[in-house]
């Protein structure tokens, strides 16, 4: 069966410095990986988006970006965090090309509080 | 532009109440409409999805869902609530768009089922 893994679990870090979450999964090839903030009372909001190794979209400019090295894997990174980072970053995936089967299926989240 | 809302932002019901959550989205194409549910600690899970086919749709713990086209909504019901489905709940959309596909997620409810 498919899982996904987010780490860490909780960061805090001090503004200006950089950033790096990661997002693994297992059990499916080529998947669909998204991330997501989640702030409270606004839902989540999708940042980037990838269909395949290299292939990033970015959905709002932002203080982010992100990179996919490998095939299950999706890294959210910051050269320099500001105090609007903070908030609750999920991962997501999905097995099909993006179409109108598609499911997302989501990470544990990573919590980062900058300071 | 396209957007899902959920207009009950808290919702506090005593176990064995009834329970109907809101959501409406604004998009005049063809849509897939999701429940996901966040409990306390764990992953976001997809509750269930309609696709096409019968407009009642029936997900995981007694929860069902209702699509009418007319109203643009898909709300979210169960007959009788625990205390065990305190959590949060959110509506999406995925829909077709400028040649590619979104998901977007509602704002979210918090519901509490008190003992």
């Amino acid at each position: 069966s498919q899982t996904i893994h987010q780490w860490p679990a909780t960061l805090v870090q001090p503004v200006g410095s950089p950033l790096s979450l990661e997002c693994t999964v297992e059990g499916t090839s080529n998947p669909n990986l998204y991330w997501y903030r989640q702030a409270a009372g606004r839902g989540l909001q999708l940042l980037f988006y990838s269909v395949g190794i290299g292939q990033i979209s970015s959905e709002v400019p932002q203080n982010l970006s992100a990179s996919r090295p490998q095939d299950r894997q999706f890294i959210l990174s910051s050269k320099k965090l500001l105090l609007s980072d903070s908030g609750f970053y999920l991962c997501a995936w999905s097995v099909n090309q993006r179409g109108p089967g598609e499911t997302q299926y989501f990470g544990p989240g990573t919590r980062l509080l900058v300071l | 532009a396209q957007s899902v809302s959920q207009h009950n932002h808290h919702v506090i019901l005593s176990e064995a109440a009834s329970l109907e959550l809101g959501c409406n989205y604004s998009y005049g194409g063809t849509v897939n409409l999701f429940w996901y549910v966040q409990y306390p600690g764990q992953h976001l899970q997809l509750l269930l999805k309609y696709f096409s086919g019968d407009p009642l749709v029936k997900g995981i713990k007694g929860f069902e869902a209702e699509f009418i086209k007319s109203k643009f909504s898909f709300n979210l019901r169960k007959p009788s609530v625990q205390w065990s489905d305190t959590a949060e709940y959110f509506c999406a959309v995925n829909l077709a768009f400028g040649g590619t596909y979104k998901y977007i997620f509602g704002t979210g409810t918090r519901l509490k089922v008190l003992a």
